[in-house]
């Protein structure tokens, strides 16, 4: 089940401790992610990259930064700026390009929990 | 404001029941919608978008612009269509908006 993956599954991380999640997809997909999904809340986007050295920030950013190194890979950081941290995390990917838009794919998630 | 409003957090049906999953939308500009679902331990997937105007597992959705509405429908709903089902929108360089989710069970 390859496509795109994040690790690890569970994370727990002290407070004011930063930690980083990684996601990597092998679908050749130029743009990539990040979600924060909370009970009652849906999906909330956190930050995207369209381009390899460029990203932008989403809805909720603050707290948060990435990178985009590789095509491949688009790792997520959770500083300790972040007030709220505990969730669960979802990586998505898709083409760019083409008529209409893109089905975005996701990655199985994050759980990362704040002791 | 770009919005997507799903007005039940919940919707509890009997299996051979039409389901009705609501989704409403705000949007200045020709919106594209999707339906996303969560099936238990899997991915969140997409079940389908409206302009391929096509039935995915017995479902539809039609998009009402003067209602801004984009509706999941089923005649019959099945006990494998529990899950969660998330209307989304898009925006510009292909980011979605994500609705809270409405939770479909669908009781034997």
């Amino acid at each position: 089940d390859g496509g795109i993956t994040q690790s690890p599954k569970y994370l727990f991380r002290k407070e004011g401790q930063n930690v980083t999640l990684s996601c990597e997809q092998n679908l050749n997909h130029d743009a990539m992610y990040w979600y924060r999904q909370d009970p009652g809340q849906g999906l909330r986007l956190i930050y995207y990259s369209q381009i390899v050295n460029d990203f932008q920030k989403g809805d909720i950013a603050e707290g948060y930064s990435v990178s985009r190194e590789k095509k491949e890979s688009f790792p997520l950081t959770v500083t300790s700026a972040q007030k709220n941290p505990t969730a669960f995390y979802l990586c998505a990917s898709t083409h760019t390009g083409g008529q209409g838009l893109n089905e975005q794919f996701f990655g199985p998630g994050t759980r990362l929990t704040v002791l | 404001a770009q919005r997507v409003t799903q007005p039940e957090k919940l919707l509890s049906v009997f299996k051979g029941a039409p389901v009705e999953l609501k989704c409403n939308y705000s949007y200045s500009g020709s919106p594209e919608l999707f339906w996303y679902v969560q099936y238990s331990r899997q991915r969140l997937q997409l079940l389908l978008r409206h302009i391929s105007r096509e039935s995915i597992k017995g479902f539809t959705a039609d998009l009402n612009k003067g209602e801004t509405s984009f509706h999941l429908k089923k005649p019959f709903a099945q006990e494998e269509d529990s899950a969660m089902y998330y209307c989304a929108l898009s925006r510009s360089q292909g980011n979605l908006i994500f609705g809270k989710g409405t939770k479909l069970s669908v009781k034997p």
